[in-house]
């Protein structure tokens, strides 16, 4: 089954700073990759993703990057913000052919973002 | 749009006794929930999946006797934690799928914070 690789598990950067989560993932027919972030004690909110038939979607300070080839897809926040701090969920699901699969969740990744 | 409830927030019982979890779609109707559980500073373990009428899915690993699930309605799933344990102590989470088809966009519950005395 398809399996998540996220990195790194935790990350430090300085206010104004750029942050770049990284996640793989090991089936080719992955086509649908979400990005989650998670404060602490809260839900998981979906605030990016990305479909196989894009390589870059741009959302503000938030971008996805997908390599569909090198099968892996990074989170990118730029002018980072002390609220930017939480827990980064990066998933991916399958396509069964007409329907999808389940979201497999990466481990996550805490990122600090110090004033 | 695309709100997902749960109730309750947090819930401490004692060795033995059963707790129900409510997940509830608000403005949507949700073929598929989903079941989460999550340990402090882990990811999301996918417990089961909870298709409106029929039996819950279940991952490897996971008891269905003692985590029932009922997806009575498009809005409404339940998780049922049987005979708790303290092992049992967790955040339990639900997600709820908008759409069908190609369409795989999940909104999280807010949680349950089950703690088993």
């Amino acid at each position: 089954g398809e399996n998540v690789e996220q990195h790194p598990s935790t990350l430090s950067v300085q206010e104004g700073d750029s942050a770049v989560i990284k996640c793989t993932y090991s089936d080719s027919a992955s086509n649908y990759f979400p990005w989650y972030k998670q404060e602490l004690g809260k839900r998981p909110q979906l605030i990016i993703d990305i479909r196989s038939n894009v390589g870059e979607k741009k959302d503000q300070r938030i971008a996805v990057t997908l390599n569909k080839t090198a099968k892996h897809f990074s989170l990118h926040i730029t002018e980072t913000q002390p609220e930017d701090s939480a827990v980064y969920f990066c998933a991916a699901s399958v396509d069964y052919g007409g329907s999808q699969g389940n979201l497999i969740f990466g481990k996550g990744t805490k990122l600090s973002v110090k004033p | 749009g695309a709100v997902v409830s749960q109730h309750p927030s947090r819930v401490i019982c004692k060795s033995g006794t059963s707790v129900k979890i409510e997940c509830r779609s608000l403005d949507f109707q949700a073929t598929t929930m989903f079941w989460y559980r999550q340990f402090p500073k882990k990811s999301l373990m996918l417990m089961a999946t909870s298709n409106e009428g029929s039996k819950a899915t279940y991952e490897q690993g996971v008891e269905k006797d003692k985590f029932l699930i009922n997806h009575a309605s498009l809005t409404l799933s339940t998780l049922t934690v049987t005979s708790a344990h303290p092992e049992d102590s967790s955040f339990y989470i639900c997600s709820a799928r908008r759409g069908q088809g190609l369409s795989n966009e999940q909104f999280f519950g807010p949680g349950t914070r089950l703690t088993v005395l």
